[in-house]
């Protein structure tokens, strides 16, 4: 049991160029998260997913974009990096709604991004 | 709007010693849970404990309590007998519908 994976753990990106983020739970989890973690900001949600086949903007989803086409995996695209996206960047999934209140998240080991 | 405020950037600990780190929020929703979450500096999020708005009681794990003040909605979280792997950044957490917001968390450095 895996828990929450995400691929790659580190990347270096040049202005203007694409990339993908990969991540994948094995909890079968339905709602599944993508946040960025900027110094003294906490962690601030990107994109989000209820279930498959759906997706959510959060607080900050300027320059980005997700899709969930399985389950297991959610998708994190950056169509033309900037540097203002240097990062790291971190996949959350949880159960639904637990007593009709968000349940616990739980965190892959986070993506290093810096885009010169 | 709904917020969780940590306002204390950084303590530091005596190993063996007690610290509390505070966060208050503000939300209007009757049901919902709390987190605590600790950032050590492999930068892995890992949960340290969870209470429930409905649950007077305080949650506990091991060395990790929290004293929850739903009236005044405050949730600090105590660390007592701290050790030196008790060293994190850590982050107080409020779903906010299918959403976690965080603070801006607590750096603890446990000194030897």
């Amino acid at each position: 049991n895996a828990g929450v994976t995400q691929t790659p753990k580190f990347r270096v990106l040049k202005t203007g160029q694409s990339m993908t983020l990969l991540c994948a739970q094995d909890m079968n989890h339905e709602y599944m998260y993508w946040y960025r973690q900027d110094p003294g900001m906490g962690l601030r949600l990107i994109h989000y997913s209820v279930g498959e086949g759906t997706t959510a903007k959060g607080e900050v989803p300027d320059g980005y974009n997700v899709s969930r086409l399985k389950k297991q995996n959610f998708l994190l695209g950056l169509e033309s990096a900037a540097p203002s996206q240097t990062s790291v960047y971190f996949c959350a999934s949880s159960y639904s709604r637990l007593r009709g209140a968000t349940d616990t998240q739980y965190f892959g080991p986070g993506t290093r991004l810096t885009v010169l | 709007a709904q917020t969780v405020t940590q306002s204390q950037p950084e303590m530091s600990v005596q190993e063996a010693e007690t610290v509390t780190l505070s966060c208050t929020y503000d939300t209007s929703e009757s049901n919902y849970y709390l987190f605590w979450y600790k950032q050590p500096p492999s930068r892995q999020m890992i949960l340290v404990i969870r209470q429930e708005a409905y649950k007077q009681q305080n949650a506990t794990e091991n060395r990790f309590s929290v004293n929850f003040q739903k009236a005044a909605k405050s949730f600090s979280l105590k660390i007592s007998d701290s050790q030196l792997g008790d060293t994190a950044m850590y982050f107080c957490a409020w779903p906010n519908d299918y959403k976690l917001s965080f603070g801006a968390g607590t750096t603890v450095t446990v000194r030897a």
